[in-house]
């Protein structure tokens, strides 16, 4: 049984660009989540979805970025116009129901 | 909103030490798990302690929870290089998402 599958698995971007970070869940999961981690801090939640609704967003800043899981498909997290803040680990969970979450390998982004 | 203190922040040791971090919260856990992160990876589930008082093995690890489900601690035996890494609490923060401590960072050097 495959892991949780996150491409690519680094990103660099010019400020101001579009970032799209996508998210495979194992197997037999439908529940999805996005985490990002900030050198030297730990892991912080942003979004919480299912497919095709978003169940809890409170960690996700409000403007530029959004989330989607659609009915077929990875999950998307997308950045707008990203800037150097931007730049962090941002990791993909999944789990099958109310259960241990299980993480993918994170994405690294860079904005220069 | 639920806050986790892990310590120390940091450890280094030698091969064959034996160490213990904890987890401390403000407030009771429902559920507690604890994830190791190794440079450039993802957390790896370790385990996932529930009940008061629990005490969980996995090889050379010991988790255990407390009485009050306030706090918990891990034990590792005859540390080992592949031990090395960063040790994350988490405990349920409403909704499913998981309050992560800023966890231990492990190393432990041959």
């Amino acid at each position: 049984n495959a892991g949780v599958m996150q491409n690519p698995r680094h990103l660099v971007r010019r400020r101001g660009q579009e970032a799209r970070l996508r998210c495979s869940p194992m197997k037999g999961h439908s529940h999805v989540y996005w985490y990002r981690q900030l050198p030297e801090e730990g892991l912080k939640f942003m979004v919480y979805l299912q497919k095709e609704n978003i169940i809890d967003e409170s960690g996700m800043p409000k403007e530029r970025f959004s989330a989607e899981f659609p009915k077929e498909g990875p999950s998307i997290l997308r950045i707008q116009q990203v800037v150097r803040g931007d730049s962090a680990a941002y990791f993909c969970a999944s789990s099958p129901t109310y259960h241990e979450q299980y993480f993918g390998p994170g994405t690294r982004l860079t904005v220069t | 909103t639920q806050l986790l203190e892990q310590s120390p922040q940091f450890l280094s040791i030698q091969e064959g030490e034996n160490l213990t971090v904890y987890c401390n919260s403000s407030s009771v856990f429902s559920s507690l798990q604890w994830y190791r992160q190794e440079p450039g990876e993802g957390p790896v589930l370790l385990v996932t302690v529930v009940t008061g008082g629990e005490v969980k093995k996995l090889k050379r690890l010991t988790f255990q929870f407390g009485d009050a489900r306030k706090d918990s601690s891990l034990h590792i035996t005859a540390a080992q290089p592949g031990d090395t890494g960063l040790y994350l609490c988490t405990s349920r923060g409403g909704s499913e998402k998981l309050v992560f401590g800023k966890g231990t960072k492990l190393t432990v050097n041959p």
